[in-house]
């Protein structure tokens, strides 16, 4: 049974424009959540989170939007950028738990 | 200076043989993970450990055993290794456990076994 799932497994969009990645999770208890960046051959690395407490969380070109009642997040990249061409994960988090769960990614190609 | 770094970066292996693959951290976090990566592209929690002790371990065979002989460090040691068992695995690392922590990922192990 997968809690957190990522119905996209890769998206196009050009150099400039918004890209939009989503992630739902199914299990109530989450209350931390982070996206991860994944280049080949290298491991994630972290790019924003948000807690429940918030509904959104902005980072330079990076947004984070959570709605708790649709169990639903999105990741909002503008402007895109042909180095933002890699695997975004999502990864959702209980508290007074150690267990990080991970979607399946999606992978984001941006053309020039 | 690497924060997280595992080695050996590929290791391509028999079925029957065992192999380990060591984690270490250099970020003064006292919790770590085992994650394995699979052709489905899926990162499935295997272990972690906080302060040196075991605080998750999921169904996995019991032929895969993590140690940790420090904070700084996590190994993952297989026993006869089987076909399955090719996949991608990470440590990670992080600074508590049941807060909200961000990970710290190594750049992950491709094991191969033929």
């Amino acid at each position: 049974d997968q809690q957190v799932k990522q119905n996209s497994p890769s998206l196009s969009v050009q150099e400039g424009r918004i890209s939009i990645l989503n992630c739902d999770y199914t299990n109530s208890m989450f209350d931390y959540f982070l996206w991860y960046k994944k280049y080949p051959a290298e491991g994630p690395t972290f790019l924003i989170s948000i807690s429940s407490i918030k509904d959104k969380n902005e980072d330079g070109r990076f947004t984070v939007f959570l709605n708790k009642s649709a169990k639903h997040l999105s990741l909002h990249i503008v402007p895109s950028q042909p180095g933002d061409s890699a695997v975004y994960f999502c990864a959702a988090k209980a508290s007074g738990t150690y267990k990080y769960i991970f979607g399946t990614g999606t992978r984001l190609k941006v053309l020039a | 200076d690497t924060a997280v770094s595992q080695t050996p970066k590929y290791l391509v292996t028999q079925m029957g043989n065992d192999k380990s693959i060591k984690c270490e951290q250099n970020l003064g976090h006292d919790t770590m993970y085992w994650y394995k990566q699979d052709s489905k592209k899926f990162l499935k929690i295997m272990f972690s450990y906080n302060n040196k002790e075991l605080i998750i371990n999921e169904t996995v065979p019991n032929r895969f055993s993590p140690k940790s002989p420090d904070k700084a460090h996590l190994n993952l040691h297989i026993n006869s290794l089987e076909l399955g068992d090719s996949a991608v695995y990470f440590c990670a690392s992080s600074q508590g456990g049941v807060g909200k922590n961000i990970q710290y990922f190594g750049a992950g192990t491709r094991l191969s076994v033929l």
